[in-house]
């Protein structure tokens, strides 16, 4: 069974902090890694990881991949209030059948001004 | 684009009770995902489409779920009966064919009392 496990589970940090989010996974078939960011309505995408070691930056956002060890990491530079959301991992894993999504339980993170 | 629609927002019903619930995915995406998400168990897919065609359907929980897709633009997921564990958001996505990206509805809410 596909596994993907998010940590740390919920996070309260000032404005101006740096938080790094981690994701671990156990799939079969790995296709991509994807980040999502979920405030109070549907999940909106931030990045999709295919390969190893390259850096997937947006703002002071920034993700990366790990495929031998089977993680990845999120980071926010100088955080902001509007930051504050839960940040969900998910892999695409799958065959020739079809691919599909499975999501950790993500990380709820709150910025405090 | 309109994006994902998604119908009802907010569903409040008795136990017992036939709850449908309806998507309308983007134009041109080949694929269509439903999925639950509650507290305790995260972010869950429950069945996946792909050219209105259902592909993998073990993530519903039993059989008083069931989904269709009778046409390219139209989904729904239907509960019946209701129970109150069944209480949770339910979101519909759809991406393109292989492609890793989703595009979520605004979900629907759910009570079941």
């Amino acid at each position: 069974e596909d596994k993907v496990v998010q940590s740390p589970l919920s996070l309260v940090v000032h404005e101006g902090d740096t938080v790094t989010l981690n994701c671990s996974y156990e799939v079969t078939n790995f296709r991509s890694l994807l980040w999502y960011k979920q405030e109070k309505k549907a999940p909106t995408f931030l990045f999709m990881l295919t390969s190893s070691g390259i850096e997937k930056k947006s703002g002071r956002l920034s993700s990366i991949l790990d495929k031998k060890e089977l993680f990845s990491i999120l980071n926010i530079t100088a955080t902001q209030t509007g930051d504050s959301a839960i940040y969900l991992c998910a892999v695409e894993a799958g065959n020739n059948a079809g691919n599909m999504l499975t999501f950790g339980g993500g990380t709820r993170l709150m910025v405090k001004p | 684009d309109a994006g994902v629609i998604q119908s009802p927002r907010h569903e409040v019903t008795e136990m017992g009770q036939e709850v449908t619930l309806r998507c309308k995915p983007i134009s041109g995406h080949n694929s269509l995902f439903w999925y639950r998400q509650t507290m305790m168990r995260g972010l869950e897919l429950l069945i996946y489409f792909n050219n209105n065609v259902p592909i993998d359907d073990s993530g519903m929980p039993e059989d008083r779920f069931s989904a269709k897709m009778p046409n390219a633009s139209f989904s729904t997921l239907k509960i019946q009966p209701s129970e109150p564990r069944d209480s949770a958001v339910y979101f519909c996505a759809s991406s393109k064919s292989w492609g890793g990206e989703l595009f979520f509805g605004e979900g629907s809410r759910l009570t079941v009392l």
